[in-house]
């Protein structure tokens, strides 16, 4: 079965700190691979998005990119992060137009 | 553009206080109508996918149908373990495979 894995669970960073969260998923071959985030009470804002190694759509412009150096690892980095990037991040992924399925998220918190 | 509202946005129920949640959606093309529970400080936990109008899915207590324009939630004699939040996506034939997700239905259950 697949099996999706995200970390770290939380992160708390000072302003102006890199970040880099990673993002792994096992038993599937070429899946589509999403990152989210979650502010609190609020629905999921799609961040970036891709259907293959090295191709990544970006969404919303901001502080943060994406990569994906293997088939089924996705990282989400800054190089410098916001007050504004504190949030809840979540990665996920889906076969084609399959339901996706989620990570368990990691909170972030910007001092 | 797609869209995805849910209402209402909270819920408070008695155990064995049955109820629905409304989905309303805007799609061109439905490919697949998505709930998910999430549970507060977790990703979403997939729960139904409905294709087309008329479609119903059951699960324990939770039941899912489908019309053109709308998806509900019944929740059958709810018990204090499911309360969460309960999101609603769809996916169109257009924007490749981007979900667009509801806000979410808060949902309280009281013993």
């Amino acid at each position: 079965s697949q099996t999706i894995h995200q970390w770290p669970a939380t992160l708390v960073q000072p302003v102006g700190s890199p970040l880099s969260l990673e993002c792994t998923v096992e038993g599937t071959s070429n899946p589509n691979l999403y990152w989210y985030r979650q502010a609190a009470g609020r629905g999921l804002q799609l961040l970036f998005y891709s259907v293959g190694i090295g191709q990544i759509s970006s969404e919303v412009p901001q502080n943060l990119s994406a990569s994906r150096p293997q088939d089924r690892q996705f990282i989400l980095s800054s190089k410098k992060l916001l007050l504004s990037d504190s949030g809840f991040y979540l990665c996920a992924w889906s076969e084609g137009s399959q339901p996706q399925h989620f990570g368990d998220g990691t909170r972030l918190s910007i001092l | 553009e797609d869209q995805v509202t849910q209402s209402p946005e909270a819920l408070r129920l008695q155990e064995g206080e049955s109820s629905s949640l409304n989905c309303s959606y805007t799609v061109s093309g439905l490919r697949g109508l998505f709930w998910y529970r999430q549970d507060p400080g977790k990703g979403p936990e997939f729960l139904f996918t409905l294709y087309s109008a008329g479609e119903e899915k059951e699960k324990e207590r939770l039941k899912a149908t489908l019309t053109k324009k709308e998806s509900f939630l019944h929740i059958t004699a709810p018990k204090p373990e499911d309360s969460a939040t309960y999101l609603c996506a769809v996916l169109g034939n257009t924007g490749g495979f981007k979900t667009i997700f509801g806000a979410g239905t808060r949902l309280f259950v009281k013993a």
